[in-house]
């Protein structure tokens, strides 16, 4: 049962415009939620997170909204930038627990 | 200041044969985490230590398993009797707490792990 999903695979998005990542969990104990960057070869990057008192979470480049009442959750960069290529891994926790949960990633290709 | 480090890279072994991976996790990390991650798949957690004790071991596949970290630092994933569906990416994570669930988890570049 996969409890974090993120159902594209990948997406591609010119320089400058801007990226929507998108993720979906089931478990309504999620509290907590973390996006990661990975480059091939590399261990997962954090990136952004957010707690499920909030619905918004906001660093330079890139924005995570919460929809806790949809259990979705998204990760908004703009703009886009070549460097941003790479696999978005989404992840959740609990607050009694500190293992991850990870969805399967999408591949971001941002071309000129 | 140093990462997550995790050694060796690349392992190639034989199908039955034991492997041990090892991880140096960032100085002062309480907090240590392993995951497999297959191929097309996001990292699946295994095992989590708080100092020296596993805290949570819930994501070991089978008792062919096993890790240690008997001085709270450098920790050991143990695999016997390997099977090809073992092969995968084992990475290494540390926080510094790992008590609160809001730590952020570091991750090391992983060990590639090809069983034959």
């Amino acid at each position: 049962d996969q409890q974090v999903k993120q159902n594209s695979p990948s997406l591609s998005v010119q320089e400058g415009r801007i990226s929507i990542l998108n993720c979906d969990y089931t478990n309504s104990m999620f509290d907590y939620f973390l996006w990661y960057k990975k480059y091939p070869a590399e261990g997962p990057t954090f990136l952004i997170s957010i707690s499920s008192i909030k619905d918004k979470n906001e660093d330079g480049r890139f924005t995570v909204f919460l929809n806790k009442s949809a259990k979705h959750l998204s990760l908004h960069i703009v703009p886009s930038q070549p460097g941003d290529s790479a696999v978005y891994f989404c992840a959740a926790s609990s607050y009694n627990t500190d293992k991850l949960i990870f969805g399967t990633g999408t591949r971001l290709q941002v071309f000129p | 200041g140093a990462g997550v480090s995790q050694t060796p890279s690349n392992k190639v072994t034989e199908k039955g044969k034991y492997v041990e991976l090892r991880c140096d996790p960032i100085s002062g990390h309480t907090a240590l985490y392993w995951y497999r991650q297959s191929l097309g798949q996001g990292p699946e957690f295994l095992i989590y230590f708080q100092g020296t004790g596993a805290a949570d071991d819930s994501g070991l596949p089978n008792d062919r398993f096993f890790a240690v970290r008997p001085e709270g630092s450098v920790s050991t994933l143990k695999i016997q009797r390997t099977e090809r569906g073992d092969s995968a990416v084992y990475l290494c994570a540390s926080s510094p707490h790992g008590t609160s669930g809001t730590d952020t988890q570091y991750f090391g570049p992983g060990t590639r792990l090809t069983v034959l």
